[in-house]
């Protein structure tokens, strides 16, 4: 398997544009999780799916992020209108089973300026 | 609620050294716990896990970490450090066998 793949690996964009990230889990994985990694705050929780079912958003910081499950292969994580306090290292990963090991993505680092 | 703590932001330890990172974790239930390794530019990579059964539990790259209930902790350690060693680390647990806390990392520094 590939492994968790993310796109676009690198995103710079203007302060109230809309951003989107991308996430593949690894197949046959029904966990998929969205963390966000910055200096200050360190790794965080945004969300969290199971069976494509958003089971805890409690951690996404505002309304203007939104992250939807289509289908089990594919995630999407928007930002709209984003700010530059969103830059940051967005991860994603995926697990066979809840509490089990997680599979990282190698993360899409935005830059918002 | 489940929390994670991880002493120490910043080690450094000399090459061949012992290795020694902290964490402790709040739990009123024996919680699944793992050490994940973060090297620079790349996402996280799990190096151990407990879940049950043995408390001393083997990973990769010749790290170690024990369980120890009585003290609420699982501190990572190897025996001789190696430059490639240098990264950061987290310890997470997983409270409800759903989703994974981590801790703030410990960004380990390896001298020559």
């Amino acid at each position: 398997d590939a492994g968790v793949i993310q796109s676009p690996r690198h995103e710079v964009t203007e302060m109230g544009q809309e951003v989107t990230l991308r996430c593949k889990p690894i197949s046959g994985h029904d966990y998929l999780f969205w963390y966000r990694q910055t200096m200050m705050r360190g790794l965080e929780l945004l969300i969290y799916f199971n069976n494509n079912v958003p089971i805890d958003d409690s951690g996404m910081p505002e309304d203007r992020f939104s992250a939807k499950m289509p289908n089990a292969s594919f995630s999407t994580l928007k930002i709209q209108p984003s700010e530059p306090r969103d830059s940051a290292v967005y991860f994603c990963a995926s697990s066979l089973i809840g509490g089990g090991e997680q599979y990282f993505g190698p993360g899409t680092r935005l830059t918002v300026t | 609620a489940q929390s994670v703590t991880q002493l120490g932001s910043h080690v450094s330890v000399s090459e061949g050294a012992l290795v020694l990172l902290r964490c402790n974790y709040s739990s009123s239930v024996p919680p699944y716990l793992f050490w994940y390794v973060q090297y620079p530019n790349q996402g996280l990579q799990l190096l151990l896990k407990y879940t049950t059964g043995a408390t001393l539990v083997k990973g990769i790259n010749g790290f170690e970490a024990e369980f120890k209930k009585s003290e609420t902790s699982f501190h990572l350690t190897k025996p001789s450090a190696h430059m490639s060693d240098a990264a950061e680390y987290f310890c997470a647990v997983s409270p409800n066998n759903n989703d994974m806390r981590f801790g703030a990392g410990t960004r380990l520094t390896v001298k020559p």
